[in-house]
């Protein structure tokens, strides 16, 4: 079965301050792994997804698929950033499910 | 552009009320889903639909029914409500192959007493 892990409920750090938000998976394959993103009364949308090893907002992520990992991170943090960030994880090819993790609130503090 | 609509905004149910919670998507996406959002838990999926006529269950379907008469719409029924579905519901959208870019609604929330 697939499973996202998001360890940290919450993580505060200060303006200026480098950012990780852990996310592990479990999947025997190879998994596509997106971050998903919700600011405060917004609605949740897509940041990344590893596939396109892009980088938005000044986030990237890694997938290694020897720790089964794919942690969101940024350098510098700034104010904006503070939002609910969202793992998950579909299988590959055309299957219907995208599971998310539990959630991570980034708290960005001036 | 109106995307992803959902309606109500906010619910109160009492236990054992029916209701039915509407989504609808103007942008042609043949993949719609529910998720539900509980603190703690994140968002788990509970129905999903790969195009009109096809659905499937998610992680938590218990409790909850669907079906897709046509592309736009994919409503929620709650055919018996308990007060663990108290929660917040969001629909979501994806062109298909795949539910990787999902639009989403801005949810309703439900609270059953």
């Amino acid at each position: 079965a697939q499973r996202v892990t998001q360890p940290e409920k919450l993580l505060s750090v200060f303006k200026g301050a480098p950012v990780e938000l852990k996310c592990n998976y479990s999947y025997s394959g190879s998994p596509e792994l997106f971050w998903y993103v919700q600011y405060s009364r917004q609605r949740l949308q897509l940041l990344l997804r590893h596939i396109s090893r892009e980088s938005i907002k000044g986030f990237t992520a890694d997938l290694n698929k020897g720790e089964t990992s794919f942690h969101l991170k940024k350098p510098f943090a700034q104010e904006e950033d503070s939002a609910m960030y969202y793992c998950a994880l579909k299988r590959p090819g055309n299957t219907g499910k995208l599971i998310f993790g539990q959630g991570t609130t980034l708290q960005v503090k001036p | 552009n109106a995307g992803v609509t959902q309606t109500p905004k906010f619910q109160v149910l009492k236990t054992g009320q029916s209701m039915t919670l509407q989504c609808a998507q103007d942008m042609n996406h043949e993949y719609m889903s529910w998720y539900r959002q509980d603190p703690g838990m994140g968002l788990r999926l509970i129905h999903y639909s790969v195009g009109a006529g096809i659905t499937d269950q998610g992680e938590v379907p218990n409790g909850y029914n669907v079906s897709r008469s046509t592309t736009e719409d994919f409503p929620l029924r709650l055919l018996s409500a308990a007060p663990s579905q108290t929660s917040v519901y969001f629909c979501a959208s994806s062109s298909w192959a795949g539910p990787k870019k999902l639009f989403f609604g801005s949810g309703t929330q439900l609270s059953v007493l």
